[in-house]
């Protein structure tokens, strides 16, 4: 069965610093992944996916992943970030209807 | 808003009962899932159920059960409740029009009912 690996379980960035959080999946076969964000005491959203089209996927909010399969990689980037991006992120991977979520990263913005 | 609703937000209730959770999907979404958010645990999926059939089963105790009825709403239903049930209950649906894709399908998740077992 597949899996994903949160490699960090906080990340703490300041105001207008490049954010990343890190992702690692395992699958045998062609995965489906993607990125969700839940801010407290709310439901998840969806940020981004890919599925097998182009590497680099763009998502809302400014956030964008880029899939490597050769690193079995799917981290997520923003250029710039903003005290509202404060919240814990979730990176999926899917196969066959199989989605199976991440530990969580907890993203902190200082200002 | 998702248009995904869960109800109610919050129950609190003892060992050994058993309680009822209700999802509305989004209008035209055939596919529920039901997840279970706790600290220990993470976030695992439990069920799905497309257009009243049940699709596919993730780590979900026998004690657990689901449904989905005609109007596409769902219900989980948890039973002889322990203290380790406590948890936050999603419902996520999709439009899963095809098996074959269903995999890409974004599901649209619900704000969540906070299950507290005393």
């Amino acid at each position: 069965a597949q899996s994903v690996t949160q490699l960090d379980s906080h990340v703490s960035v300041s105001e207008g610093t490049p954010v990343l959080l890190r992702c690692n999946y395992s699958s045998s076969y062609s995965p489906s992944l993607f990125w969700y964000v839940q801010h407290p005491n709310k439901g998840l959203q969806l940020l981004l996916k890919y599925t097998s089209a182009a590497t680099l996927v763009k998502g809302i909010n400014g956030f964008e992943a880029e899939f490597k399969k050769s690193e079995t990689s799917f981290h997520l980037t923003k250029p710039s970030a903003h005290m509202s991006d404060a919240a814990e992120y979730f990176c999926v991977v899917s196969v066959n209807n199989d989605m199976r979520f991440g530990a969580g990263t907890r993203l902190t913005v200082k200002p | 808003d998702s248009g995904v609703t869960q109800t109610p937000k919050h129950l609190i209730t003892a060992t050994g009962q058993r309680v009822t959770l209700r999802c509305s999907p989004r209008s035209g979404d055939l596919s529920v899932y039901w997840y279970q958010q706790s600290l220990d645990q993470g976030l695992q999926f439990l069920i799905q159920y497309y257009n009243g059939e049940e699709r596919a089963k993730g780590n979900i105790l026998e004690r657990f059960s689901a449904q989905q009825f005609p109007d596409l709403h769902s219900e989980l239903n948890l039973s002889s409740l322990e203290l380790g049930d406590s948890a936050l209950y999603f419902c996520a649906s999709s439009v899963t029009t095809s098996l074959r894709r269903e995999g890409y399908n974004e599901q649209f998740f619900g704000p969540g009912t906070r299950l507290t077992v005393l």
